[in-house]
């Protein structure tokens, strides 16, 4: 089946850093991929499609700025959370849509906690 | 826009009992997806069960059973006999189909189930 994986699967920064999410698609290609924020104890929030090659959709209220995304390969999406703060802690999903299979198709990764101190 | 509401945020049973999980769904589009997804305590989430607009018919797989409803907008899961390992928090979700494929998942707010042994 196809798989999504996450890098790093916890990291831990300090406030004022940047942190980098990586997203790969391991055994398919993927134009399209998402980013989803999830706080504890509530639900996955989407906050923006990456899309290879252009520029990333967000999300009404999330800051395009603070939440780089970039997309360089069919396999490969990555979020950068840049000036981390406290208040974006959170656990980070990515999804995958497989270009070669049906369209409808998305395959989550494992996640990733991000806890900034 | 699209709006999943999952009324129960917390659902518990003691084992072996019949416990239906409530998804009622908000769309204004005629060809969407509805999805269902478990989250164990790792944060992973594990796919159940994908229906689109089109296919009203019931679903069982083992234990676990899905009712579609369009004329109420619903989208109901049954788990039968449960078990402790069905402990999780539950998730329900809608995506829209675009031109080139399924949108990000909207998601419902869950339902955290404990089976109690």
């Amino acid at each position: 089946g196809a798989v999504v994986s996450q890098h790093p699967s916890r990291v831990i920064c300090k406030s004022g850093t940047s942190v980098k999410i990586e997203c790969r698609s391991l055994d398919f290609q993927a134009t399209t991929m998402f980013w989803y924020r999830q706080f504890p104890k509530q639900s996955l929030m989407l906050m923006a499609t990456s899309n290879e090659g252009s520029k990333a959709t967000y999300e009404q209220g999330v800051e395009k700025d603070k939440f780089l995304i970039n997309h360089a390969s069919l396999t490969l999406s990555t979020l950068t959370v840049t000036s981390a703060h406290p208040e974006d802690s959170s656990f980070y999903i990515c999804s995958a849509r497989d270009e070669g299979g049906p369209s409808y198709e998305q395959y989550f990764g494992p996640g990733t906690r991000l806890t900034v101190t | 826009a699209q709006k999943v509401t999952q009324a129960q945020t917390e659902i518990s049973v003691v084992e072996k009992e019949d416990v239906t999980l409530d998804c009622v769904y908000e769309t204004r589009d005629t060809t969407y997806y509805l999805f269902w997804y478990k989250q164990p305590p790792s944060g992973e989430l594990v796919f159940l069960i994908r229906r689109n607009s089109f296919d009203e018919q019931n679903e069982i797989s083992g234990r676990y059973s899905w009712n579609f409803q369009k004329s109420t907008s619903s989208f109901n899961f049954t788990i039968t006999a449960s078990q402790v390992v069905d402990s999780a928090v539950y998730f329900c979700a809608l995506t829209k189909y675009s031109g080139g494929g399924a949108d990000g998942l909207t998601f419902g707010k869950g339902t955290h189930l404990i089976i109690q042994p």
